[in-house]
C-alpha cells in the first residue's frame, strides 16, 4: 500500500534549535518525494523535492531507500520557519497524484 | 503570473444540498488535481486530470462526488446530497507536464 507516515503532530523547538520533521513511506517502485509547506493563511507550497538535492531556506531533505524515510533537516531554526510541513510521494515524475502524510505543524518560539 | 484561483472562498449549505466548486488553474498547465483537507483525515486525494487523458477518479469518497474539466481549463467540483462529514478545505492544485503541483487558496465547505 502506499502510504506517507509523519509520527509527530507537533513539533516546538526554540529559535536557533536543530529541527528534524521525520517522514517515512511505503511504495512499490521508485517514488519522488516532496516537502510542502503551509505558512499561517497562505497556501500549499512546494518546500523541495527529492530529485533536486537542494537546499531552500537552510532546509535539507536526504531520501534513504533502505529505511524508506525522507526527513526534513534545518541546523538552525527561524521563528519565520513555524508552519504546518507535509511530506508527499508520487508514483512518477511529479505529475501523479501526490499521497500525502498528515502533517506535522512546526512552532519556532523566539 | 496569476496563480490557480478558486471560488467559492468559503461555502455553507445545509445537509443534503448539492454544491459546485470552481477552479481555475495556470494557464497552460495540463494537469489538474483535486485534494480534500479535513481535520481527521489530513490531506486526500480526489481526482486528477491530465490532457484529454480519462480522470483518475480512484479517490473520489463516493458516487455523490464527481468533476469535470472543460475545455481542458476550468474545473467544477460537485457534491451532491451533501453531508456533515464533507465539510473540509477542498483544494485544487494544476501542473504543467513533469514539474511541481501549484495549489490554489482551497474552499472551505462547511455543512450545517
Amino acid at each position: 500500500a502506499q502510504r506517507v507516515t509523519q509520527p509527530e503532530k507537533l513539533l516546538s523547538v526554540f529559535k536557533g534549535a536543530p529541527v528534524e520533521l521525520k517522514c517515512n513511506y511505503s511504495y512499490s517502485g521508485s517514488p519522488e518525494l516532496f516537502w510542502y509547506v503551509q505558512y499561517s493563511r497562505q497556501r500549499l507550497q512546494l518546500l523541495l523535492r527529492h530529485i533536486s538535492r537542494e537546499s531552500i531556506k537552510g532546509f535539507t531533505a536526504d531520501l534513504n531507500k533502505g529505511e524508506t524515510s525522507f526527513h526534513l533537516k534545518k541546523p538552525f531554526a527561524q521563528e519565520e520557519d513555524s508552519a504546518m510541513y507535509y511530506c508527499a510521494l508520487s508514483g512518477r515524475g511529479g505529475t501523479d497524484k501526490l499521497i500525502f502524510g498528515t502533517g506535522t505543524r512546526l512552532q519556532v518560539f523566539p | 503570473g496569476a496563480g490557480v484561483s478558486q471560488s467559492p472562498s468559503n461555502k455553507v449549505t445545509e445537509k443534503g444540498k448539492d454544491v459546485e466548486l470552481r477552479c481555475d488553474p495556470i494557464s497552460g498547465h495540463t494537469a489538474l488535481y483535486w485534494y480534500r483537507q479535513s481535520l481527521g483525515q489530513g490531506l486526500e486525494f480526489l481526482i486528477y486530470f491530465q490532457g484529454n487523458s480519462a480522470p483518475d477518479k480512484s479517490g473520489l469518497p463516493s458516487d455523490r462526488f464527481s468533476a469535470e474539466r472543460t475545455g481542458g481549463s476550468v474545473s467544477t467540483l460537485t457534491i451532491q446530497r451533501t453531508q456533515q462529514e464533507d465539510s473540509a478545505v477542498y483544494l485544487c492544485a494544476s501542473s504543467p507536464d513533469s514539474d511541481t503541483q501549484y495549489f490554489g487558496p482551497g474552499t472551505r465547505l462547511t455543512v450545517l
